[in-house]
């Protein structure tokens, strides 16, 4: 079946930019997403992209898909303590009926 | 702001017991899901559904059920509580296509 891989931990210095990867196996993949949750919290939609963009950016956030790699990825720009949380990388696709993929998730460690 | 409300954040039950898990969406989404997360098994699918009184099994469903009898409203049903579904319990409800999911705050269930 689908499967979407992430590394399971980044550690980053305040003010550095991050970079969470994900790579995923379904081709029919629609739509990619980035979810954030913080400790003892419900996952929250960050972004997400269309499969047939390349790139999206939203203020310090820049997601970039290389679509013919599967590799998607989330940069996170002058990172601060309040990016620290467990970043999940998912896939949405047609065959799959409405039903999102989801990776284990990295967790994001920002050092003062 | 749209929402999804999980309506306890903290359980505590006894082995044996029936316990339900209630959660409510008031976006008119047609699509609603269960989720458990545990510590290194990422988030994994107990129940999904696509309409009212629809459901459709996830990857474990055992010892678990689900009710939708409102479209608002998704029910997860533990029938004999164990030990070993002490975990977190997440709601997540989308639309039809591909926004993304919105996730409860999530319900730490813990069966002693």
């Amino acid at each position: 079946g689908e499967d979407v891989e992430q590394s399971l931990f980044l550690s980053v210095r305040e003010g550095d930019s991050s970079v969470i990867n994900c790579t995923y196996t379904d081709s029919s993949s629609t739509y990619l997403y980035w979810y954030k949750q913080e400790p003892g919290a419900g996952l929250q939609l960050l972004t997400y992209i269309f499969s047939n963009m390349d790139m999206k950016q939203d203020q310090r956030l820049t997601v970039l898909l290389n679509k013919k790699d599967k590799h998607l990825s989330l940069r996170i720009a002058d990172t601060q303590t309040g990016d620290s949380a467990i970043y999940f990388c998912a896939e949405i696709s047609n065959t799959n009926a409405g039903k999102s993929t989801f990776g284990d998730g990295t967790t994001l460690t920002v050092k003062p | 702001d749209v929402k999804v409300t999980q309506s306890s954040r903290y359980l505590v039950k006894r082995t044996g017991e029936k316990v339900f898990l209630e959660c409510v969406q008031d976006m008119d989404h047609e699509n609603m899901f269960w989720y458990r997360q545990d510590p290194g098994l990422g988030l994994r699918l107990i129940y999904f559904s696509y309409d009212v009184k629809m459901k459709e099994k996830g990857d474990i469903p055992e010892g678990y059920s689900v009710s939708r009898e409102k479209k608002e409203r998704f029910s997860l049903i533990l029938e004999s509580a164990s030990t070993n579904q002490t975990s977190m319990y997440l709601c997540a409800s989308s639309q039809l296509g591909g926004d993304g999911y919105t996730f409860g705050s999530g319900t730490r269930l813990t069966v002693v």
